[in-house]
């Protein structure tokens, strides 16, 4: 399985944006680029997932590099309740959907 | 609610006791996995079912144990624990044969303390 490098931990501000990175230079061509994060006490929740093209949700956007060896997840507007672990995970394209977890980012809001 | 339901929550247990943990969905997926996460480690993968057969087992102890009965339950059976068991174990679902161009759904969690 491909692995992703994320930095252990980031510091944000309220209501200003967080830019999330990810490594992932061993990515193959079939590889998407999911992102979870987990709140406090709480399993897991989907954020966003793409392939090559940048995308967008009500949650959050992600831009992928144009080498695919990168990835961002913007929060446009980071609130309190974004304090999260946040994890990058590649899936490959076959059948299997499991995710493997990696440390991910500890992610902190200041008000 | 993501539509994954695990039941109990909160689980304390006797070393010698025998439990099951419970989770549920319905949202028509056909694979189901369960997950343990120990304090300040990451998600380690356990067991992996697809269309209720186990396709994955993680080198787990066999003092735990799963069942799928259908797709739409997922069971895991624990029997003469450790101390060292006590963890948040979370059970997710997702749509198999979909490679990476859909989601998992994950239930809150159930936390067990082996006393």
């Amino acid at each position: 399985d491909a692995k992703t490098t994320q930095p252990n931990s980031m510091e944000s501000n309220e209501e200003e944006p967080v830019h999330l990175p990810c490594n992932h230079s061993t990515i193959s061509g079939t590889d998407y680029i999911h992102w979870y994060r987990q709140l406090p006490s709480q399993g897991p929740e989907y954020v966003i997932h793409g392939l090559t093209s940048n995308v967008n949700n009500r949650m959050a956007s992600l831009a992928i590099a144009e080498d695919r060896k990168s990835s961002t997840l913007i929060l446009h507007r980071a609130t309190l309740r974004d304090a999260a672990v946040y994890y990058c995970i590649l899936l490959h394209g076959g059948a299997t959907n499991k995710l493997i977890f990696g440390t991910g980012t500890l992610l902190a809001v200041q008000p | 609610e993501t539509g994954v339901t695990q039941t109990p929550r909160h689980l304390v247990m006797g070393m010698t006791n025998k439990k099951s943990l419970k989770c549920e969905q319905h949202l028509g997926h056909n694979a189901m996995y369960w997950y343990k996460q120990s304090a300040k480690k990451p998600l380690e993968l356990m067991f992996v079912y697809n269309f209720k057969e186990q396709t994955e087992n993680n080198s787990v102890p066999s003092r735990f144990s799963p069942e799928c009965p259908n797709s739409s339950h997922l069971f895991l059976h624990l029997h003469t624990l450790q101390p060292e068991d006590s963890a948040l174990y979370l059970c997710a679902s997702s749509q198999h044969g979909t490679g990476g161009r859909t989601e998992a759904f994950f239930g809150q969690g159930t936390r067990l303390t082996v006393v």
